[in-house]
């Protein structure tokens, strides 16, 4: 059965570090998204992308945050400059599409542990 | 008024009984609603989806939708210790909006 795959799955960082989570999503797909989890807390949206854009994102998702196609087949995610506060579990998931019987499927997660 | 309430546990039952897991809601735009189990330290997992009022079955699994007061349940029947997990419900509005707007969690222990 296909699946979201992401890579790693942890990364350790300093403060003030950029970091690049990366993320295949399952190969029919055409949206894809982040979330993340603060430890102890709700998953939350960042950003979705579609078409080699950004379709929507949250207010979470500020300009220290990117995200890429870079080709066919990866999607990353990018923080430029990392604050203690990042650290989370980021999930990446996709969608074949966006109506009412699409669903979206996650990856395992990154836990990203700034110091 | 936070969007999604959900009832964080912990929920602890013996093997064989019944759960009932809820969320209840505030945006009355949410049409689709989803729940997914989560392994400690792993990504969800979707196990149900429902986008209109009612009960939707699948297995041991059963949802329910109650859009006129904004509540949503899962019910696992005969429930078993690989049951354990964290339970998010999950829920989406109509037209373009894709992203889910999710419940804290439950965490269920099932004992056996």
């Amino acid at each position: 059965e296909p699946e979201v795959t992401q890579t790693p799955s942890h990364q350790v960082t300093q403060m003030g570090q950029e970091v690049i989570l990366r993320c295949v999503p399952i190969s029919n797909h055409l949206y894809f998204y982040w979330y993340r989890q603060i430890l102890g807390q709700k998953v939350e949206f960042l950003v979705s992308f579609y078409n080699n854009e950004i379709s929507e994102k949250s207010e979470i998702f500020d300009d220290q945050f990117s995200v890429e196609r870079p080709d066919g087949s990866n999607f990353t995610l990018k923080i430029r400059s990392t604050k203690l506060e990042d650290s989370a579990m980021y999930f990446c998931a996709s969608s074949r599409g966006q109506g009412a019987l699409d669903t979206q499927y996650f990856g395992p997660g990154t836990r990203l542990t700034v110091l | 008024q936070k969007e999604v309430e959900q009832d964080p546990g912990p929920l602890s039952v013996p093997e064989g009984a019944i759960v009932s897991l809820n969320c209840t809601y505030s945006n009355s735009a949410f049409q689709y609603f989803m729940w997914y189990r989560q392994y400690s330290r792993k990504g969800p997992e979707l196990l149900m989806y429902t986008y209109s009022s009612g009960n939707k079955e699948d297995g041991r699994f059963t949802a329910q939708v109650d859009k006129s007061s904004k509540y949503i349940s899962l019910f696992i029947r005969d429930s078993q210790p690989s049951d354990s997990a964290t339970y998010l419900c999950a829920m989406k509005g109509g037209g373009s909006q894709g992203n889910l707007i999710f419940g804290k969690g439950t965490k269920l222990s099932v004992k056996p």
